[in-house]
């Protein structure tokens, strides 16, 4: 049972548009969002998170989008480079766990 | 700055030999884990540890064992490698529970023949 579901598994882009890549989620005891980037040949690093008290988080070009009624997040890559070329993970943790519960992972292409 | 190093990161062995693969983080974390990555399966936990000597089986354990004797040490044993084994492998850490920030290794790309 795939408890965070991502999508899209793959997506190009080209440079200067935007890039949007969707979570969906089941599980309500689930209070901390964070998103994943992995480079080729690097292990994936904290990108940006949001909590469920806030709607919205903007980390210059990267913005998470986060509706709890609908158990959905988003993450928009505004003004996409080259540079953002890269596996994109949303993840989901609950406030008493150890383990994130990861989605499948997005593969991002911006063409230049 | 934070580290998570793996011991290798290209590896090769043959069918039925027995691999280790090695984790060591800097950052006194009491979590570490282990997470294969096979492309459109995303991120899969193996086993994970949050204290030395004790281990958790995560959701693909069978294959593997794990080791931790020591905080900063995680270990992962494949007992006797087969070829649907072959993947990348990626070690990682955190503090606490809840909202943990992850730190990944660079990951050992293993290959089976």
């Amino acid at each position: 049972q795939q408890q965070v579901k991502q999508s899209p598994q793959s997506l190009i882009v080209q440079k200067g548009g935007i890039s949007i890549i969707n979570c969906a989620y089941e599980n309500t005891a689930f209070d901390y969002f964070p998103w994943y980037q992995q480079f080729p040949g690097k292990g994936p690093a904290l990108l940006i998170a949001i909590r469920p008290d806030v709607s919205e988080k903007k980390e210059g070009r990267f913005t998470i989008s986060f509706n709890k009624s609908a158990k959905q997040f988003s993450l928009h890559i505004m003004d996409s480079q080259p540079g953002d070329s890269a596996t994109y993970f949303c993840a989901a943790q609950s406030g008493g766990s150890y383990i994130p519960t990861f989605g499948r992972g997005t593969s991002l292409i911006v063409h230049p | 700055d934070v580290k998570v190093t793996q011991s290798s990161r290209y590896l090769v062995k043959r069918t039925g030999e027995k691999v280790f693969l090695e984790c060591v983080q800097d950052m006194d974390h009491e979590n570490m884990f282990w997470y294969r990555q096979d492309p459109g399966l995303g991120l899969r936990l193996i086993y994970f540890s949050y204290d030395v000597k004790m281990k958790e089986k995560g959701d693909i354990p069978e294959g593997y064992s794990v080791s931790r004797e020591k905080k900063e040490r995680f270990s992962l044993i494949l007992e006797s490698a087969s070829t649907n084994q072959t993947s990348m492998y990626l070690c990682a850490s955190s503090w606490g529970t809840g909202q943990a920030l992850m730190y990944f290794g660079p990951g050992t790309r293993l290959t089976v023949t």
